[in-house]
């Protein structure tokens, strides 16, 4: 049964710094993806990371994937407040058409 | 573009009474889901379709029915709702090629059982 967790859950950011969050999962893929969701809405795709090695970017993140570790960073360079949501990653288990979530972390970026 | 759309937004049934949550795609996705988000458990997959006329039980299945009814409609039934089942609820749809699986989500229906 394909595994997937992230780390930390909740992770309170001051605003202009940089920080790291982490999704590991358990068995061989080599597709995850990452969803942003905004309090009382609905999820947002945010990056597809197809391949080892596979890196992502787009403004203040940037996703990276490696397949052999079985972990996906997503980086936050100088957070700012609109960067505040949950990030969801979700992995691909190749079988069928599901994807298997995390439990998401929860981002609050403060002055 | 309408995506992924669902009705209905928000409901309150009574412990027993049942009801169907709609969800409807026009991307002309192959795959749809019913998710359940509950807070701290991520989202939990209730059932799936990969294509039209087949679906699949995911990880929380019991309570549940599921139809597909054509491409573009997948409904969830709920027969006789529990406390338990106060929740959000997202439908989601993809192209389910063997390149990548985006998922594209519904605006969710919040779902509570007294």
């Amino acid at each position: 049964e394909l595994k997937v967790e992230q780390n930390p859950l909740f992770l309170s950011m001051q605003e202009g710094k940089n920080y790291t969050i982490y999704c590991n999962y358990s068995t061989t893929s080599d597709r995850l993806y990452w969803y942003r969701q905004d309090p009382g809405k609905s999820l947002e795709s945010l990056f597809v990371l197809l391949s080892n090695g596979a890196v992502k970017q787009e403004g203040r993140l940037m996703a990276s994937l490696d397949t052999k570790a079985r972990l996906s960073t997503l980086h936050i360079t100088a957070a700012v407040h609109d960067l505040s949501a949950t990030y969801f990653c979700a992995v691909d288990g190749l079988a069928n058409s599901k994807l298997t979530f995390g439990k998401g972390i929860t981002l609050s970026v403060r002055p | 573009n309408a995506g992924v759309t669902q009705t209905p937004k928000f409901q309150v049934l009574k412990t027993g009474q049942s009801m169907t949550l709609q969800c409807a795609q026009d991307m002309n996705h192959n795959s749809m889901y019913w998710y359940r988000q509950d807070p701290g458990m991520g989202l939990r997959l209730i059932y799936y379709s990969a294509s039209e006329g087949t679906t699949d039980k995911g990880e929380v299945p019991n309570g549940y029915n599921v139809s597909r009814l054509n491409k573009r409609e997948f409904s969830l039934r709920l027969e006789s709702a529990a406390p338990s089942q106060t929740s959000v609820y997202f439908c989601a749809s993809s192209k389910s090629g063997r390149i990548k699986n985006i998922q594209y989500f519904g605006a969710g229906t919040r779902l509570s059982v007294l």
